[in-house]
């Protein structure tokens, strides 16, 4: 398997504009995570599905974040409308058959700058 | 998820061996203590993670105390390309809750 695939690598946008980030999970794997990385508050969990249901949403941050899982290899984060503190590296993770141990696959991220 | 207390920044050098504390006082007895790793712009990388017992795998070995507040990760012999941030997280592998975690400096 060629481990989780996020796109795009890097993103530049206008603030104002809308942004989509896309994640490919692991084959198999039936929980998926959406995490950002910002220098000033880390790595931080926005929003995590099973099953491709979203469980928990509490870290993301308003309502111009919102996040889809249309079905067990695709997920989407879109930024609606984009800030220039949004700018951050947004990060997937998957995993599978969740007990409290099983280890968590990150991708290589998405470096999103809103100017 | 319990918080974790880590050291900011660690030093080692080369092919030597590195302990890497971490405390997690407020751990309740069903939580796992995973340890990750975040290498120069990538993302994090799993390390290893246990709940009770010493546990061992091919990158690392992790010593966890005997009340379970408290664990080292080590490394037996550091190459340069260990060099990362490592983070120590105590609770459900669904919610992992990054703390800043420390920064490992490996010396040539």
């Amino acid at each position: 398997d060629a481990g989780v695939i996020q796109s795009p690598r890097h993103e530049v946008t206008e603030m104002g504009q809308e942004v989509t980030l896309r994640c490919k999970p692991i084959s198999g794997h039936d929980y998926l995570f959406w995490y950002r990385q910002t220098m000033m508050r880390g790595l931080e969990l926005l929003i995590y599905f099973n099953n491709n249901v979203p469980i928990d949403d509490s870290g993301m941050p308003e309502d111009r974040f919102s996040a889809k899982m249309p079905n067990a290899s695709f997920s989407t984060l879109k930024i609606q409308p984009s800030e220039p503190r949004d700018s951050a590296v947004y990060f997937c993770a998957s995993s599978s058959r969740q007990v409290r141990g099983t280890e968590a696959f990150f991708g290589q991220g998405t470096r999103l700058t809103v100017v | 998820d319990a918080k974790t207390t880590q050291p900011n920044s660690m030093e080692s050098n080369e092919e030597e061996p590195v302990h890497l504390p971490c405390n997690h006082s407020t751990i309740s007895g069903t939580d796992y203590i995973h340890w990750y790793r975040q290498l120069p712009s990538q993302g994090p990388e799993y390390v290893i993670h246990g709940l009770t017992s010493n546990v061992n795998n091919r990158m690392a070995s992790l010593a966890i105390a005997e009340d379970r507040k408290s664990s080292t990760l080590i490394l037996h012999r550091a190459t340069l390309r260990d060099a990362a941030v490592y983070y120590c997280i105590s609770g459900s592998a669904r919610q992992l809750t990054f703390g800043s975690g420390t920064q490992l400096t490996v010396l040539p």
